[in-house]
């Protein structure tokens, strides 16, 4: 079956970097985007931007431009963001899902970024 | 920046039915497209239940059902259960982003 799989919660500094992964299997990874939302605690979701699984082509929404890096490498169908310079405000559960014909029908189990000096 | 807007909260009796809208900052909503709509659940991800208006995926069970209903996009939850107590979420997709709704808290009492 159609899976993403993230990797674990981090605690980064103020300033930091941080590089969250989703692993995808059970499907031609090649064939679909894959988009990334974040949530903060008790807020709603927020949309991050997204990856072409083609052809690495991306969009992102002008609030993260500069400051988010959307990558994947196609021979580990795994899809990669990478957030920069951190803030508190930055902490959030990080989501991937699976991108098609104007949905997200697959998502990862989410990944904890804790920011805090 | 666009802003879109949920009712907050909604509650409604088991068994019954309850609407919940999603609908674009004024003058926004020519450039708003394909509503989708979640439903969370506490520590879990969002699960996707309709996608471009009113297609659902396998999972999405019957009750569900999305429309347009007077500019805005809506889900319909007909006959309620208990288990659809949660967090629904749309998002539109406007002028190139994806955007959120603030969310619907819906309580079934």
């Amino acid at each position: 079956q159609v899976r993403l799989v993230q990797s674990g919660s981090e605690v980064k500094r103020p300033g930091a970097s941080v590089k969250v992964s989703c692993k995808a299997s059970g499907y031609i990874f090649r064939n679909y985007g894959i988009g990334w939302v974040r949530q903060a605690p008790g807020q709603g979701p927020e949309w991050m931007g997204w990856i072409n699984g083609r052809d690495g082509h991306t969009n992102y929404p002008q609030k993260f431009q500069g400051r988010v890096t959307l990558t994947r490498d196609t021979s580990t169908s795994t899809a990669y963001m990478e957030l920069s310079s951190l803030t508190s405000d930055d902490t959030a559960v990080y989501f991937c899902a699976r991108d098609y014909d104007f949905t997200w029908d697959t998502w990862g189990q989410g990944a904890l970024v804790t920011v805090s000096s | 920046q666009t802003v879109v807007t949920q009712e907050p909260s909604l509650t409604v009796s088991p068994g019954g039915t309850v609407t919940l809208t999603c609908a674009p900052s004024t003058g926004a909503t020519t450039n708003c497209h394909y509503p989708n709509w979640f439903q969370q659940k506490p520590g879990q991800p969002p699960t996707t239940l309709v996608y471009r208006t009113n297609n659902k995926h396998s999972w999405t069970p019957a009750r569900f059902s999305g429309s347009l209903l007077g500019g805005k996009a809506a889900l319909t939850l007909s006959g309620v259960q208990p288990e659809d107590e949660g967090d629904y979420y749309c998002v539109l997709l406007c002028d190139g982003d994806w955007v959120f709704g603030g969310g619907t808290k819906l309580t079934v009492l």
